[in-house]
């Protein structure tokens, strides 16, 4: 059964650096999501990703946040300059050809910024 | 503004007894769709189930059901003769149509005691 992966599984940067996160979807999914789960908290959205452009993003989702889809499979989520508050599980997931399907989440990256 | 609400943070029961999981939603929108996730102590978000507001049936699937009540805005999950392997956190989650962002509850931790 196809699933969604995420790489790295883990990842400890400094603060300040650049993360990149990143996911590929399940082949057949065509809107693309980020979310994120501070320890112990609640799942929350990030931003959502169609046909090559955000399609909504939230308030966490600064300038700091960029997404892209570079090659057609891996869907990334950079942050430019980390911040302690950015320590996070990182989920992606991916939905298929007609709107409000299931999303399918991937197994998460763990963030920490020291 | 769309909301989840799950009133309890922890659930301890011992193995074989079923225990039922509360969800409350809010939504102006007419048509939405309620989502059960499980999040087990590795990690990963597994869809467990999803009902759109029109499917007011109730489901079961092996040991796990579902009540679903637009008239309380509930949709109550129960885990019956429950096992060591069900610990795990419990999200309920809402999507309306006019968005494809998921709205999560903030989870009940549920803790199977042998």
């Amino acid at each position: 059964e196809p699933e969604v992966t995420q790489t790295p599984s883990h990842q400890v940067t400094q603060m300040g650096q650049e993360v990149i996160l990143r996911c590929v979807p399940i082949s057949n999914h065509l809107y693309f999501y980020w979310y994120r789960q501070i320890l112990g908290q609640k799942v929350e959205f990030l931003v959502s990703f169609y046909n090559n452009e955000i399609s909504e993003k939230s308030e966490i989702f600064d300038d700091q946040f960029s997404v892209e889809r570079p090659d057609g499979s891996n869907f990334t989520l950079k942050i430019r300059s980390t911040k302690l508050e950015d320590s996070a599980m990182y989920f992606c997931a991916g939905q298929g050809l007609a709107a409000q399907e299931t999303q399918y989440f991937g197994p998460g990256t763990r963030l920490l910024v020291l | 503004a769309q909301k989840v609400t799950q009133a309890q943070t922890e659930i301890s029961v011992v193995e074989k007894e079923d225990v039922t999981l509360d969800c409350v939603y809010e939504t102006r929108d007419t048509t939405y769709y309620l989502f059960w996730y499980k999040q087990p102590p590795s990690g990963e978000l597994v869809f467990l189930i999803r009902r759109n507001s029109f499917d007011e049936q109730n489901e079961i699937s092996g040991r796990y059901s579902w009540n679903f009540q637009k008239s309380t805005s509930s949709f109550n999950f129960t885990i019956t003769a429950s096992q060591v392997v069900d610990s795990a956190v419990y999200f309920c989650a809402l999507v309306v149509h006019r968005d494809d962002k998921i709205i999560f509850g903030k989870g009940t931790r549920l803790h199977i005691l042998p």
